[in-house]
């Protein structure tokens, strides 16, 4: 169980398109789900936090206008990053979880390349 | 958000050694997770710890959530091949929804 799928496992785009990411999670649903970036030999650095029904909670740093986030049902949010850069240019990944006790799930990550 | 101090940051083990690696926080955790991920893919759980001092397996890896709740450590018996990739670990402080991230470990096993 508690199987978070996530696509396309890879997207490459010309510089100033927009790109739309998917998570859903398969077997449970989820009120929040989290959506991450990670670069190369480093660690995870959550981006923001995205709410069922609600507008996402972003992190310091993280533009609410280029990286968009809709959790429109309880078992998929979208990540859009627009108007895409090469510096946007990562491995992106989703995550869930069942409930707040429940640890999280990750799902296998989108790597963005912008030309 | 804030990092975990993780380490050793890498290690290099010759196949059927134990591993051990740690993090530790300045601040209380009340889950602690650890994860591995291997290249181009998301983490995969390993273990979650809930409590103090709780101690659990998972085949070969054994976990243990420390008695201050300020540290946890992952061990792995008997290293194979397959064992090499990036170890993580994470944990929730207080009422925090997000989960907080240790720099990773990078494990690599030699024949």
């Amino acid at each position: 169980g508690a199987v978070v799928s996530q696509h396309p496992s890879w997207v490459i785009c010309k510089s100033g398109t927009s790109v739309k990411i998917e998570c859903r999670s398969l077997d449970f649903q989820a009120t929040t789900m989290f959506w991450y970036r990670q670069f190369p030999k480093q660690s995870l650095m959550l981006m923001a936090t995205s709410n069922e029904g609600s507008k996402a909670t972003y992190e310091q740093g993280v533009e609410k206008d280029k990286f968009l986030i809709n959790h429109a049902s309880l078992t998929l949010s979208t990540l859009t990053v627009t108007s895409a850069h090469p510096e946007d240019s990562s491995f992106y990944i989703c995550s869930a979880r069942m409930d707040y006790n429940s640890p999280l799930h990750f799902g296998n990550g989108t790597r963005l390349t912008v030309t | 958000g804030q990092q975990l101090n993780q380490s050793p940051q890498s290690m290099f083990i010759q196949e059927g050694e134990d591993v051990s690696m740690n993090c530790t926080s300045s601040s209380i955790f009340n889950t602690w997770l650890w994860y591995k991920q291997d290249p181009g893919e998301g983490p995969v759980l390993l273990i979650a710890l809930y409590k103090a001092g709780e101690l659990t397996s998972n085949g070969r890896l054994t976990a243990q959530f420390g008695i201050t709740r300020k540290d946890s450590f992952l061990n792995i018996s008997a290293s194979i091949p397959s064992d090499v990739g990036i170890y993580f670990c994470a944990g929730h402080r207080g009422s925090a929804r997000q989960l907080t991230f240790g720099s990773g470990t990078q494990l690599t096993v030699l024949p």
